[in-house]
């Protein structure tokens, strides 16, 4: 079955610096995504790759910067980490279009 | 993107069916429905998807209304396992978008012993 990797379960950071998740896929998928998960707003879509070193804006891209540089990892980059951006991180891929969507496990960020 | 409705949460009777509705009545001729659900702890998983068509996998089956204005995911026989966040999904292909899902805030189901 197809794996999605994060590099970290649990991160805790300090307001201003800055962060980085990974996120590696194992199965050749041309399209990952970075969601961020909080109560009672559900599951938000930050940014999208769909080819190596593009990469598109979601709903919610305000604070955070991407990274694609091969086809199998797909960075998230929080440039100044900030109290508001403590929240659940989920990464996915998929092979395109209408096909399944994979998820990581997950990396709850705590920014203090 | 068309948006779907699904009740906040719903309770079910271990080993007992459970219907659980979306409501997609924007929905276009080239959108897909797709279930996933995510389990506490952990990233959500695909259930289902379909187009038009009744489609069944042995996680579930998704019945689709013939005016495609709403969906139904059935679980056959619930168990204490199936307890989790159940998200409807609509999905168009759009160039260069790469499948993106945007989720909602899903229906929340429990299951009781």
């Amino acid at each position: 079955d197809v794996k999605v990797t994060q590099s970290s379960r649990y991160l805790v950071k300090r307001t201003g610096e800055k962060v980085f998740l990974e996120c590696v896929q194992d199965m050749d998928h041309e399209n990952m995504f970075w969601y961020r998960q909080d109560p009672g707003l559900g599951l938000r879509l930050i940014y999208f790759s769909y080819d190596v070193k593009m990469k598109e804006k979601g709903d919610i891209p305000e604070g955070y910067s991407v990274s694609r540089e091969k086809k199998e990892r797909f960075s998230l980059i929080l440039e100044s980490a900030s109290t508001n951006q403590t929240s659940m991180y989920l990464c996915a891929s998929t092979l395109g279009p209408f096909r399944k969507l994979f998820f990581g496990s997950g990396t709850q960020l705590s920014v203090l | 993107d068309a948006k779907t409705t699904q009740p906040n949460s719903m309770e079910s009777n271990e080993e007992e069916p459970v219907h659980l509705p979306c409501n997609h009545s924007t929905i276009s001729g080239t959108d897909y429905i797709h279930w996933y659900r995510q389990l506490p702890s952990q990233g959500p998983e695909y259930v289902i998807h379909g187009l038009t068509s009744n489609v069944n996998n042995r996680m579930a089956s998704l019945a689709i209304a013939e005016d495609r204005k709403s969906s139904t995911l059935i679980l056959h026989r619930a168990t204490l396992r199936d307890a989790a966040v159940y998200y409807c999904i609509l999905s168009t292909l759009i160039y260069n978008q790469g499948g993106k899902l945007i989720f909602g805030q899903g229906t929340e189901l429990s299951v009781k012993p």
